[in-house]
């Protein structure tokens, strides 16, 4: 079975710096499509950015930016230029690209993000 | 487009009690799944509806159900309610034909409090 991981579960950056938050994954599969999720306070869950395994290069939208390392199976959320706004509770996720009951996604645990002004 | 909604936002039952909540995806999906958010547990996939059938279930007790309708709305049903059973319930559309890589949508969930 699949699981994801997120080690930090508090982190804290100062307004205008970056920060990278950590995910890992295990798995067996080869085809599978990883999340990043932010939650703020208000409990709307909102895509931040998606990866596709079979892509070598990194997703990146606007200030947020991932590194995936496939072999090492980590999945990094860098957020540069820190805003106020960004404080939440980020999620990684895992999603299989098979069908049936491996479609699901699958969590880690959250990290919540302060941010420092 | 509209985004996706749930309803009631708020809500407080008691032990052994049945609940029902509600979900309107984005007009055009045909994928519903609902997912349970405890600061325990974490966030736990409960089931997937595509086109009015289940497609996908997680590892709940038979006390959870759900349904879809033509129109796309969901609907899940918890009964004999639990303290255990308090939670966010969050709902998700996404279109359903795309595979794995669908981005799902969230709605504002459903906080339910069992005393």
């Amino acid at each position: 079975a699949q699981t994801v991981t997120q080690s930090q579960p508090e982190m804290s950056v100062q307004e205008a710096e970056t920060v990278t938050l950590s995910c890992t994954y295990d798995t067996s599969e080869s085809d599978y499509y990883l999340f990043w999720y932010k939650q703020p306070p208000s409990r709307q869950m909102i895509l931040v950015i998606r990866q596709e395994a079979y892509k070598q290069q990194n997703a990146t939208e606007n200030r947020f930016s991932v590194n995936f390392q496939k072999a090492a199976k980590s999945f990094s959320l860098k957020i540069s230029d820190s805003q106020l706004g960004d404080a939440a509770m980020y999620f990684c996720a895992y999603r299989s690209e098979y069908a049936g009951n491996n479609r699901k996604l699958i969590w880690g645990l959250g990290t919540s993000l302060a941010v420092n002004p | 487009k509209a985004g996706v909604t749930q309803t009631p936002r708020y809500l407080i039952k008691t032990r052994g009690q049945q609940v029902t909540l509600s979900c309107s995806p984005i007009s055009g999906h045909r994928s519903v799944s609902w997912y349970q958010q405890t600061p325990g547990q974490g966030l736990q996939f409960l089931f997937e509806y595509f086109s009015e059938t289940q497609r996908n279930k997680g590892n709940f007790p038979g006390r959870f159900s759900g349904r879809q309708f033509s129109n796309s709305r969901s609907e899940m049903n918890v009964s004999t309610l639990e303290l255990g059973d308090s939670a966010l319930y969050l709902c998700a559309s996404s279109p359903g034909t795309s595979g794995g890589g669908e981005t799902q949508y969230f709605g504002p969930g459903t906080r339910l409090l069992v005393l």
